[in-house]
């Protein structure tokens, strides 16, 4: 079965650069898009990055997705870290049968 | 402006079958493309696909709980429903669902607009 891991947890201080990587377990990543969810306490996931790299309006331009094949990996990166941005983030991508996989999810404190 | 809302029983016996609404509006599920999925989250866990409904009724479903879920849609009342059966403690989750649309070649899209959740407890 197809799987997404991410790190458990990240930290970095506010107006720092943070990066979150979610790896694929086989096949190639880069073969279907990611997408990167953030979720707050008690609210539902919103997305902030879709289709590996595009923004919804909206969503800050301090926000981008990428992706490498060589490790098999989306990543998203926030730049100019605020303390809005600490929350939970899940990557999204589908297996080769077209059925939905979500990465475990990675918890950001900016602190 | 698309919104969707979850609703079903809070609390569930254990062995019961679990039926969930999503009752949603701004879209519709005759519409080409459009599809809503279902997506639940044990509380302090990571989020879970459960399954997926297509306009034009393809169903997708988690291959860990395919045998035990149903879900259907209603065009006529703008809703789709989820069942799943003989719920356990484990299954005590919040409950969303969601709208995607589907890309070229059928591809699933990203899950755009999210429903509040529900939160469904398994307990005897």
């Amino acid at each position: 079965n197809f799987m997404l891991t991410q790190p458990h947890s990240v930290s970095e201080s506010p107006g720092k650069t943070v990066t979150i990587s979610c790896t694929g377990s086989s096949g190639s990543i880069a073969s279907n898009y990611v997408q990167w969810y953030q979720q707050r306490p008690g609210s539902a996931p919103t997305t902030v990055i879709y289709e590996d790299n595009q923004r919804p309006s909206g969503v800050p331009d301090r926000f981008s997705g990428s992706i490498d094949s060589s490790s098999n990996s989306a990543s998203l990166t926030i730049s100019g870290l605020k303390t809005e941005d600490e929350a939970d983030y899940y990557c999204q991508s589908y297996d080769s049968s077209n059925l939905v996989v979500f990465g475990g999810g990675t918890k950001l404190t900016v602190l | 402006q698309i919104t969707l809302k979850e609703s079903g029983p809070t609390l569930v016996k254990p062995t019961q079958t679990l039926t969930l609404t999503c009752t949603f509006s701004g879209f519709s599920l005759s519409t080409s493309g459009v599809g809503v999925g279902w997506i639940r989250q044990p509380p302090g866990k990571a989020l879970e696909w459960l399954a997926l409904i297509y306009w034009n009724d393809d169903k997708r479903y988690s291959p860990s709980l395919k045998s035990r879920l149903t879900i259907t849609k209603d065009t006529s009342k703008n809703q789709v429903v989820l069942t799943m059966t003989n719920m356990d403690p484990v299954d005590t989750a919040t409950y969303y669902c969601a709208h995607t649309l589907t890309l070229f070649g059928g591809v699933i899209g990203n899950f755009d607009y999210w429903g509040q959740g529900t939160l469904v407890t398994v307990s005897s």
